[in-house]
């Protein structure tokens, strides 16, 4: 069972536009998330977080956002640039524990 | 500071073969933890160990194990490997167990199983 889940595989988006990558997931416990980006041949790096007792957190062009109700999570990228292609994971944990990835969506920005 | 070093990064192996993946945490680091992954499943959690101990596992077979050493460097092995082991394994540090925050992943080492 995917607790956490990205159904948009893709994304395509404007340079200079903004993007949104959603996630969902199943675990009303889940206490932090986060999100990673990969590039082709490199390992996951770490984006932004976000606290559950939070619903934003902001890092520069990078904003996440939380509903706890609807069990939601998102992250915007503004404005989007060329260098931010890449697949983006977002990832939960409960009480400190293991980090649960979704699927990953991949998002692809033109010029 | 050094960055969390895979060995090897590309090999390929035959069904029914073993393989040993290496895994160097970032100095200081304690925990480290490993994830498969593979195209459509995202990463999927393998197992985390910390001082030699391993203090998670997810749900993969008995053919998957790993363990850390004294120094905090890590190995996992994979027996009797089937085609559905082909995939990207990623290994990841933090500073201890049960820190919420961020994993500071490797580069992976990609197994292909012919």
């Amino acid at each position: 069972d995917q607790q956490v889940k990205q159904n948009s595989p893709s994304l395509s988006v404007q340079e200079g536009r903004i993007s949104i990558l959603n996630c969902d997931y199943t675990n009303s416990m889940f206490d932090y998330f986060l999100w990673y980006k990969k590039y082709p041949a490199e390992g996951p790096t770490f984006l932004i977080s976000i606290s559950s007792i939070k619903d934003k957190n902001e890092d520069g062009r990078f904003t996440v956002f939380l509903n706890k109700s609807a069990k939601h999570l998102s992250l915007h990228i503004v404005p989007s640039q060329p260098g931010d292609s890449a697949v983006y994971f977002c990832a939960a944990s409960l009480n400190t524990d293991k980090l649960i990835f979704g699927t990953g969506t991949r998002l692809q920005v033109f010029p | 500071k050094a960055g969390v070093t895979q060995t090897p990064r590309y090999l390929i192996k035959t069904r029914g073969q073993q393989v040993t993946l290496s895994c160097s945490p970032i100095s200081g680091h304690r925990s480290v933890s490993w994830y498969q992954q593979t195209p459509g499943q995202g990463l999927q959690f393998l197992f985390e160990y910390f001082s030699e101990t391993q203090r998670n596992k997810g749900n993969f077979p008995g053919r998957f194990s790993g363990r850390q050493f004294s120094n905090s460097r890590s190995e996992m092995n994979v027996s009797t490997l089937e085609l559905g082991d082909s995939a990207l394994y990623l290994c990841a540090s933090r500073p201890y167990s049960g820190l919420t925050g961020e994993l500071f992943f490797g580069e992976g080492s990609r197994l292909t199983v012919l």
